[in-house]
């Protein structure tokens, strides 16, 4: 079964910081990439997602995500975070054999500081 | 659109209670899915639908049954409320296979 690893279980900034999320996924096949946002007290969120195409790939809010096969990662950045970045975030991979179940990574808790 | 709405938003429960989680989308998607979210552990998918009338297990099944008797609802029922069922729990939807999931506001559930 694949996996979802996300190595940063909690993330502290300062505003303007830049930022780096990791995730690395398990499966040698072809998969669909998503990174999710949950702001404090709100319902899961998509930022961005990766389907095909170019490896970079951008979403909301000036987050963008690169997708490098060779490594299995799909690491999330933002060059300048703002306190209203502070959230969970989630990576998120659903593969050709698994029908639409996306296999969540553990989350990162960011927390920006004005 | 109102999208992926769920009742309640916070229940307790003692051990051995039963309790039914509502959740409704009006975006006429066909896939529906429960999840539940522990703290440091993602999101385990509990069980899914593919259209009305097709259920199926996903990662975390024991303890749980859906019902997938409209395209609009899907709930989630627990028969004998375990302390291991505290969790957060997130239903979602998708209109096509691997496409974007959308996902209600969650239910906090306590078993005591």
């Amino acid at each position: 079964a694949q996996s979802v690893s996300q190595h940063n279980h909690h993330v502290i900034l300062s505003e303007a910081a830049s930022l780096e999320l990791g995730c690395n996924y398990s499966y040698g096949g072809t998969v669909n990439l998503f990174w999710y946002v949950q702001y404090p007290g709100q319902h899961l969120q998509l930022l961005l997602k990766y389907f095909s195409g170019d490896p970079l790939v951008k979403g909301i809010k000036g987050f963008e995500a690169e997708f490098i096969k060779s490594k299995f990662s799909f690491n999330l950045r933002k060059p300048s975070v703002q306190w209203s970045d502070t959230a969970e975030y989630f990576c998120a991979v659903n593969v050709d054999n698994a029908g639409n179940m996306l296999t969540f990574g553990g989350g990162t808790r960011l927390m920006v500081k004005p | 659109n109102a999208g992926v709405t769920q009742t309640p938003k916070f229940r307790i429960l003692k051990i051995g209670q039963s309790m039914t989680l509502q959740c409704t989308q009006d975006m006429n998607h066909n896939y529906m899915y429960w999840y539940r979210q522990d703290p440091g552990m993602g999101l385990k998918l509990i069980y899914y639908s593919v259209g009305a009338g097709i259920t199926d297990k996903g990662e975390v099944p024991n303890g749980y049954n859906v019902s997938r008797s409209t395209t609009e609802d899907f709930p989630l029922r627990l028969e004998l409320a375990a302390p291991s069922q505290t969790s957060v729990y997130f239903c979602a939807s998708s209109l096509q296979l691997q496409e974007t999931q959308y996902f209600g506001p969650g239910t906090r559930l306590l078993v005591l």
